[in-house]
């Protein structure tokens, strides 16, 4: 079966330092992978998605980056945390045949004083 | 852009009584899902339907895909404590490239 991991779980970090959180997934290959952040437990925004290594698209302009290096891992990024990065940032996967069915990790909450 | 509205937003309710869950669009979509989001968890995939007037039950959970494609409803039966979270519903449009647009959650909360 199919799993993902998303770590760590909970991040401090003040303004201005870098981000990494990472995200894999076991059980499957060539997965679409994504990246959201959901502000005050509501909708989610989709903030990066990828459909093969080294495949990013990016659908909200901002300072953060992500990047695929091997085939169920993906990286979300930042060289300089700003306050309105906080927030909870979910890592999901899905397959090439289903598009609209995506899984998610458990997420990380950041928090950027 | 293609949104999705969800009504209520906030819902507040008593351990047996019924509700309803209503997910709105101005636009088709080709599936719509719903999704139950636990505090401080990822959103789990309850079901998807694709078909328009699909109406599909998952135990007390009733979802229904609207004939036209553009709005979708959960209702559920003789709630539970157990059905406390955050009711996320998603659909995939024709044009967007696999890309999910998620309404902005209805947030329920089942009293014992």
């Amino acid at each position: 079966s199919q799993t993902i991991h998303q770590w760590p779980a909970t991040l401090v970090q003040p303004v201005g330092s870098p981000l990494s959180l990472e995200c894999t997934v076991e059980g499957t290959s060539n997965p679409n992978l994504y990246w959201y952040r959901q502000a005050a437990g509501r909708g989610l925004q989709l903030l990066f998605y990828s459909v093969g290594i080294g495949q990013i698209s990016s659908e909200v302009p901002q300072n953060l980056s992500a990047s695929r290096p091997q085939d169920r891992q993906f990286i979300l990024s930042s060289k300089k945390l700003l306050l309105s990065d906080s927030g909870f940032y979910l890592c999901a996967w899905s397959v090439a045949e289903r598009l609209y069915e995506q899984y998610f990790g458990p997420g990380t909450r950041l928090t950027v004083t | 852009t293609q949104l999705l509205e969800q009504s209520p937003q906030f819902l507040s309710i008593q351990e047996g009584e019924n509700l309803t869950v209503y997910c709105n669009s101005s636009s088709v979509f080709s599936s719509l899902q719903w999704y139950r989001q636990e505090p401080g968890e990822g959103p789990v995939l309850l079901v998807t339907v694709v078909t328009g007037g699909e109406v599909k039950k998952l135990k007390r959970l009733t979802f229904q895909f609207g004939d036209a494609r553009k709005d979708s409803s959960l209702h559920i039966t003789a709630a539970q404590p157990g059905d406390t979270g955050l009711y996320l519903c998603a659909g995939l449009s024709y044009n967007q490239g696999g890309k999910l647009i998620f309404g902005q959650g209805t947030e329920l909360s089942v009293k014992p």
